[in-house]
């Protein structure tokens, strides 16, 4: 069963705006992270939010963490078509003092020139 | 520039053909892990591994297993690859217990089986 979902599942937004993806989770986490993933390559890695923290920044990116509501947003300012690609989050949990990360099935996001 | 090294990025087999995935990780992780990516169904946990010569069933290692004879490398064995295994297979590392780090991934293999 996936922890997070993301949503929307695909976004299509001009230069220039702003993207924004939500990923909601089922149980208490350590952390959220969030992956880039440009077609057909591996995953990478964006940020890391604790599950302490409420918001993050780097660069044109913004996450922000509620865990009361189980949820994540990231924001991306200022979109260019490099951007194009699918987002993922990942949520961290540590049952049993080992420790497991589940990623969601990505939010896919087209950048218009 | 640290790097999660994949041997292959494309792969054909055939059904039957035993199959060996290599990734090789220049970092000094201790942990490494093995995914593979379906459309729709987003990246599902194979095997993975905390230290050398030790290794942890995922959510999906049925038709699998997996080989870390030293720490940097991490193989991904499908004893008798099935057209069902044809997938993107990920990858990834990351340091000590996972807490608060995130992965690395390599570039990934395409593997179809006919």
């Amino acid at each position: 069963s996936q922890q997070g979902e993301e949503d929307p599942q695909a976004l299509s937004i001009q230069e220039g705006e702003n993207a924004t993806m939500n990923c909601s989770y089922k149980t208490s986490i350590n952390n959220l992270q969030w992956y880039r993933q440009n077609s057909g390559r591996g995953l990478v890695h964006l940020i890391l939010i604790r599950s302490n923290e409420r918001e993050k920044h780097s660069g044109r990116l913004r996450v922000t963490l509620d865990t009361s509501k189980k949820s994540s947003s990231l924001l991306i300012t200022a979109s260019r078509a490099a951007d194009t690609a699918s987002y993922f989050c990942a949520t961290a949990t540590y049952p049993g003092g080992g420790f497991k990360t589940i990623f969601g099935a990505g939010t896919r996001l087209f950048v218009k020139a | 520039d640290v790097k999660v090294t994949q041997s292959s990025r494309y792969l054909v087999k055939r059904t039957g053909e035993k199959v060996f995935l290599e990734c090789v990780q220049d970092m000094d992780h201790e942990n490494m892990f093995w995914y593979r990516q379906d459309p729709g169904l987003g990246l599902r946990l194979i095997y993975f591994s905390y230290d050398v010569k030790m290794k942890e069933k995922g959510d999906i290692p049925e038709g699998y297993s997996v080989s870390r004879e030293k720490k940097e490398r991490f193989s991904l064995i499908l004893e008798s690859a099935s057209t069902n295994q044809t997938s993107m297979y990920l990858c990834a590392s990351s340091s000590g217990q996972g807490r608060d780090y995130g992965y690395t991934f390599g570039s990934g293999t395409r593997l179809t089986v006919v």
